[in-house]
């Protein structure tokens, strides 16, 4: 089964800009891994903000962005505010096999 | 608005079965592919199963494969997890989830393996 690499934590400055990566041991991150990108606050289910790598849902805020960056998938978050505090997981597709998150990025802000 | 609601979940001993089920809402059920992702207690999230429109196409995780069965009953708006030979470590808050443009979850339902 694959394996899908998150860091597995990031701090931010309010107001900095940070980015998550998402690798794969098969090897590059392609769009036709739709890459998912979700976030998880303690106590809640979780939320997705991204699909098929960049596209957003009408309650993804702006600051959030998808793309792919040196062979992985990526997720920015361009002026970070304290409420985006919690954990980002990527899912990426494997075609006729399943799917695999990542093992998340716990994002403080500080 | 999209809406997952799940239900089914409980205690049961190793070596149980048990059969959750998952009701959509605010979106075109027989058009989604549907997907079970589990967290156990301090670990991330897990993707278990997943089933295509028609139900002709299902995958599962390895630590699953031949003792969970995913299905669906679009006439229903609902997906289904069969859970049989449950393990200790499939206890865990088993979640619904649509994927691409619709982006939903479900609220989750705990299931504990325990005896």
């Amino acid at each position: 089964q694959a394996v899908v690499t998150q860091e597995p934590s990031l701090t931010v400055s309010p107001g900095d800009t940070v980015t998550l990566t998402c690798g794969s041991n098969t090897g590059a991150v392609t769009s036709g891994h739709y890459p998912h990108w979700f976030q998880r606050k303690p106590g809640q289910a979780p939320r997705t903000l991204i699909y098929a790598t960049s596209s957003k849902y009408s309650w993804t805020p702006a600051r959030f962005s998808g793309s792919l960056l040196g062979g992985k998938a990526a997720l920015t978050l361009s002026g970070a505010q304290p409420e985006d505090e919690a954990e980002y997981y990527c899912l990426l597709a494997y075609y006729g096999v399943g799917e695999v998150f990542g093992g998340g990025t716990k994002v403080t802000v500080l | 608005e999209v809406h997952l609601v799940e239900s089914g979940g409980g205690l049961v001993q190793p070596g149980g079965s048990l059969r959750l089920s998952c009701t959509g809402s605010g979106f075109i059920f027989s058009r989604s592919w549907m997907t079970w992702v589990r967290q156990a207690p301090g670990k991330g999230l897990e993707w278990v199963a997943n089933i295509n429109q028609d139900a002709s196409s299902r995958h599962y995780v390895g630590s699953v494969q031949g003792r969970f069965a995913i299905s669906r009953d679009n006439a229903k708006n609902s997906a289904y997890l069969q859970m049989n030979s449950l393990r200790v470590e499939d206890t865990a808050v088993y979640y619904c989830m649509v994927k691409y443009d619709v982006g939903g979850w479900g609220q989750g339902t705990l299931v504990t393996v325990s005896s």
